[in-house]
């Protein structure tokens, strides 16, 4: 697509269990982005790739949060065992910058929102 | 390290009033600034950006910011509002060096009345 494509707009889980959310860049864009937005909340970053590593993954709030990406493409942002707390919008972005430092446009996508009851 | 302030989480104007909302930023290095905006249900569209050029940058939909270093702000106005212009706003900084991140505000939600 043209566009950052994030799957799925909407999960609902109970405490304790596993989700996984996706993120789709767009095509040629080198640089990942994983921000959460929680309600009345601003955005908090939680990790960024360059290409398939993660230079810089300091905001993941726990170790029951992680993420990879393949191919340089697709990334998963996994939380295990997931609290009442984790429930926000997940949002995913991309940019072609090749040094992270975001000096031009990050694309966003329309993000994950989850709800942990 | 960066951070960003922005006064007032809800705003509220009359249709054709200016619009202004408020962005003060810290930064150890020159920033970069930005503008998103979020409609509802959306993800974040970027309205402007500053990376050093000319201090008053125009954006999108008549937006414009004034990057102002003695006052470290970046203030976002529109001279008219526009119903379609509420929409939640959101000032980030970025530093210029490599593998930065952009540091988000807590955002402004603009309500406009008719």
């Amino acid at each position: 697509g043209a566009g950052v494509s994030q799957s799925p707009s909407n999960k609902v889980t109970e405490k304790g269990k596993d989700v996984e959310l996706r993120c789709d860049p767009i095509s040629g864009h080198t640089a990942l982005y994983w921000y959460r937005q929680s309600l009345g909340q601003g955005l908090e970053f939680l990790i960024y790739f360059q290409g398939n590593s993660a230079p810089d993954k300091s905001g993941l709030p726990s170790d029951r949060f992680s993420a990879e990406r393949t191919g340089g493409s697709v990334s998963t942002l996994t939380i295990q065992r997931t609290q009442q707390e984790d429930s926000a919008v997940y949002l995913c972005a991309s940019t072609r910058k090749g040094q992270g430092a975001p000096t031009g446009e990050l694309f966003f996508g329309e993000g994950s929102r989850l709800t942990v009851l | 390290a960066q951070s960003v302030t922005q006064l007032g989480s809800h705003v509220s104007v009359s249709e054709g009033a200016l619009v202004l909302l408020r962005c003060n930023y810290s930064s150890s290095v020159p920033p970069y600034l930005f503008w998103y905006v979020q409609y509802p249900n959306q993800g974040l569209q970027l309205l402007l950006k500053y990376t050093s050029a000319a201090t008053l940058v125009k954006g999108i939909n008549g937006f414009e910011a004034e990057f102002k270093k003695s006052e470290t702000s970046f203030h976002l106005t529109k001279p008219s509002a526009h119903m379609s212009d509420a929409a939640e706003y959101f000032c980030a900084v970025s530093g210029a060096s490599a593998g930065n991140m952009l540091t988000f505000g807590g955002g402004t939600r603009l309500m406009v009345k008719p």
